[in-house]
């Protein structure tokens, strides 16, 4: 199984600055990568997908980058409504897919 | 619009089964696969299974193997989610999530586009 390794687990950032996650697969997942935005009580948004490729209506200031084994997601200027729980995931096994296990963005 | 509307929540007892509906509309639900995934409270994601409403395949997580059974309905639209044999570690919010792409245009696996909005599943005696 590919295990997903993102870091760090709390991230606390200014509004308006940049926030940068990471994300580690323990094999090569080629760009088969994405990432979610969880927010309480909702279920997660997609965000990027084939690492780098941002979703339907996905502001811009969202952006993925990294192939093989390091990814990164990218927020170029933090919003009050960016503020939640990032996830990576992986669908190059497939047919198994594994999640990382988040990184909780806070206002700091 | 396109969505997944799934069954509200239940409790059960240790041991005992718990069906999850995943309702599908705005799209035709034969070409996209729909898979399950559940989150503990506090807790992240863990992928259970996936299957293809089309034909019916199915795969699913090891650690889910002989106790989770996924199945359709093709003329309602509705995917589930059979849980067998709970435990109090079963407790968690269920979501059924699309594949991105059709699914004979997937080369290797898929992003989940569409989500539905949860299922809680309380296993308590």
């Amino acid at each position: 199984e590919i295990v997903m390794t993102q870091s760090p687990a709390t991230l606390s950032v200014s509004p308006g600055e940049r926030a940068t996650l990471s994300c580690r697969a323990s094999q090569s997942v080629s760009s088969n990568l994405a990432w979610y935005q969880q927010k309480p009580g909702q279920a997660p948004r997609l965000l990027i997908y084939g690492a780098s490729t941002r979703a339907t209506g996905i502001p811009a200031r969202f952006s993925g980058s990294g192939s093989g084994t390091e990814f990164t997601l990218t927020i170029s200027s933090l919003q009050s409504e960016d503020f939640a729980v990032y996830y990576c995931q992986q669908y190059n096994n497939w047919p198994t897919y594994t999640f990382g296990q988040g990184t909780k963005l806070e206002i700091k | 619009q396109v969505q997944l509307v799934q069954s509200g929540a239940e409790v059960k007892k240790p041991g005992a089964s718990v069906k999850v509906s995943c309702k599908a509309s705005g799209y035709t639900f034969t070409s996209y696969d729909i898979n399950w995934v559940r989150q503990a409270t506090g807790q992240g994601l863990e992928w259970m299974g996936w299957m293809n409403p089309n034909s019916g395949n199915t795969g699913y997580a090891q650690k889910f193997q002989g106790r989770v059974t996924m199945t359709r309905n093709t003329s309602i639209s509705t995917a589930y989610m059979e849980l067998s044999s709970l435990r109090s570690e079963d407790t968690a919010v269920y979501y059924c999530a699309r594949g991105k792409l059709r699914y004979f245009e997937r080369v290797r696996g898929d992003a989940f586009d569409i989500w539905g909005q949860g299922t809680m599943v309380t296993v308590s005696s």
